[in-house]
Order: structure tokens, then sequence, then C-alpha cells
């Protein structure tokens, strides 16, 4: 069965500094890797997706993939509040839908 | 990405009673998920639906219960019948999109269902 684990947290980080939200999968056939952003009451937002071992950078976003590891992360930097919200990894092995991990609730303190 | 709109936004229905979902696509794409959230939880898939044939349901998820629609390449709908209170849940659709490959989704705003 495909799992996804995160840390539910909260997560408090201080305005400005790096947020650091983790994730490991189960699944040694997942391809693709996505972390979205959920706000209170509304729908998933993707943000990023990553298919290759390393870094990928977008903004403020980086999302760094172990696959040896199982182990997919996600940093925020110059965190602003508006950075808070929920952050949910997910997974794609393949035509099927994704699975998520229950996602990460952060908080940036003014 | 695509433009994906949803209907109703919310309902409150009594137990027994079925409700249907619509899910509306600004453009032409082959697959479409639907999703439950259920109150504090993450996303759980309930089944693909692509045009032209069955749906396909996850493990825990019967047609009987969730019957989907897919009549076109812009449009499907998810019927919850016979609901329960266990149904109360937000209901997303997704698309696939963005034409990396990558198997992004993108979500459509959610069906908040209560069930009394």
């Amino acid at each position: 069965q495909k799992e996804v684990e995160q840390n539910s947290g909260p997560l408090s980080v201080p305005e400005g500094a790096i947020a650091s939200l983790n994730c490991t999968y189960s699944d040694r056939g997942s391809q693709s890797f996505f972390w979205y952003r959920q706000y209170s009451g509304k729908s998933p937002e993707l943000i990023m997706f990553i298919y290759s071992n390393g870094d990928k950078e977008d903004g403020r976003f980086t999302a760094q993939l172990n696959k040896a590891s199982q182990y997919v992360s996600l940093l925020i930097r110059d965190s602003q509040p508006s950075d808070s919200a929920t952050y949910l990894c997910a997974t794609n092995g393949g035509a099927d839908g994704l699975t998520f991990g229950k996602g990460t609730h952060l908080i940036i303190q003014p | 990405s695509a433009v994906i709109s949803q209907k109703p936004s919310r309902d409150i229905c009594q137990r027994g009673t079925s409700l249907t979902i619509q899910c509306q696509v600004d453009s032409q794409v082959t697959m479409m998920f639907w999703y439950r959230q259920q109150p504090g939880q993450s996303l759980t898939l309930i089944a693909t639906a692509n045009q032209g044939s069955e749906a396909t349901y996850e493990s825990g998820f019967v047609i009987d219960k969730f019957p989907i629609s897919r009549p076109n390449l812009t449009f499907s709908t998810l019927t919850v019948s016979n609901m329960s209170p266990e149904d109360s849940s937000i209901y997303l659709c997704s698309v696939e999109g963005g034409g990396t490959g990558g198997g992004e989704q993108y979500f459509g705003p959610g069906t908040r269902l209560t069930v009394t």
C-alpha cells in the first residue's frame, strides 16, 4: 500500500526564516512528487513538483528529492505570514491519481 | 493551467438522499479525478474518470455508492448515494495539466457536503 508520511505539526517559524517541510514515501515506484499548499477552507494549490534527484528551485521555494532515501522536502526561504497554511506532499506512481500525506500545518510568526 | 469549476459549492443534505456534484473544465482533458477530504484529513482518491470508459475506483469506494459519469472531455459528475453523516466531506475534482508530463494535478474549488 502506498503511503506518504508527514509530520502534522504545527511547525512554527519566525518571519524571514527558512521553513523546512519533510515527507517520506513508501512506494519505490513513485515517479513524481508534488507539494501543495492548502489554506483553510480552500482547495489545494500546486506549488512545485519534482521528479529528478536533487534540488529544484522556484522563487522562494526549493524542492529536494532523494529517491534512495525515499525522501522529499520543501524549503521556503524568507518566510512570510502569508505562507501560513497546510502543506501537502503527494506522489504519483503512474497512471493513478495522487497519494497524499496528511499535511504539515505551518505557522509563520510575525 | 485549466480553470475548473464545481457545482454546488456546498450543500446540506438529509441522510438517505443523494447528491450529484458537477465538475466543468475550460479545456479538454483526458483524465479527471475525484477526491474526498474528510474533516481535518488529507485527500483520498475516490476514482479516476476517463471519457468513454468506466471509472476506476480505489479500494474502499464502490460504484453503487459513488457513481461517476464522464460524458465528454470537459465534464464529469460524481454522485454520493444514500448518504450518511460519514459522507460529510469536501469533494474535489482534479485534472492533469501543465503539459509537462510530470503528472501534476490541478484542483477545483471543492464541494462541501454536510449530511444531517
